[in-house]
């Protein structure tokens, strides 16, 4: 059964730091994996969606980056603003299904 | 830009009335799914639907559980008799191919008092 699990749980940064965000993945079979923002109490925004057969995406000031076979993902943030401040998800979706198996996010928090 | 839309924004109800939370997904889009988000935890997949029918359930996904697409445009997930636990942010999501990215609205948020 895939697990998916996000370091750091929280992460309070000043503005304009670069700064990574991570998430590792039990089960090297994705289809593809998905970067996700939450803001609080409203629904998920899609950010990138990293194919298994690529080794990162890239829009705008975000980059994500795949690695199967060592089974994670990272999203890089460049020059943080206080509008970056909210939940990032990453969800990984199953060779085998369609279903997204969630981490439980990074709550970060910008400073102005 | 095209989304998805959940309605309503908060279903506050009774335990053991029925409710049915309504998603107008994106137009185009062939896969349809549900997800749930209780207070806290993480996001966590329901059920998804294709072609008319459901292609993949949770375990979370019992029998009191329903989804349904009546018309061309709305896909509607039914809890037959609610729980305390059922009490949660409830996510459509749609997508138009399995390679695709998902679409998520913006939620349901279901009290069950």
């Amino acid at each position: 059964k895939q697990e998916v699990t996000q370091i750091p749980a929280a992460l309070s940064v000043p503005e304009g730091e670069n700064l990574v965000l991570n998430c590792s993945f039990t089960d090297s079979a994705i289809y593809n994996l998905q970067w996700f923002r939450q803001d609080p109490g409203k629904g998920l925004t899609s950010l990138l969606l990293i194919q298994s057969s690529q080794r990162e995406q890239t829009s705008g000031r975000l980059n994500a980056s795949l690695d199967k076979s060592s089974g994670r993902s990272t999203l890089y943030i460049a020059a943080s603003q206080p509008g970056d401040s909210a939940t990032y998800l990453c969800a990984a979706q199953e060779t085998s299904g369609s279903r997204l198996t969630f981490g439980e996010g990074t709550q970060l928090t910008v400073n102005p | 830009e095209p989304e998805v839309t959940q309605t309503p924004s908060h279903q506050v109800t009774q335990m053991g009335q029925e409710v049915i939370l309504r998603c107008v997904p994106i137009s185009n889009h062939l896969y349809f799914y549900w997800y749930r988000q209780i207070l806290g935890q993480k996001v966590e997949f329901l059920v998804s639907f294709y072609n008319n029918e459901i292609s993949e359930k949770s375990e979370i996904f019992d029998d009191q559980f329903s989804v349904e697409r009546p018309d061309g445009s709305n896909f509607t997930l039914k809890i037959r008799s609610t729980k305390l636990e059922d009490s949660a942010m409830y996510f459509c999501a749609s997508r138009f191919s399995l390679a695709g990215s998902k679409y998520f609205g913006a939620g349901t948020r279901l009290s069950v008092l």
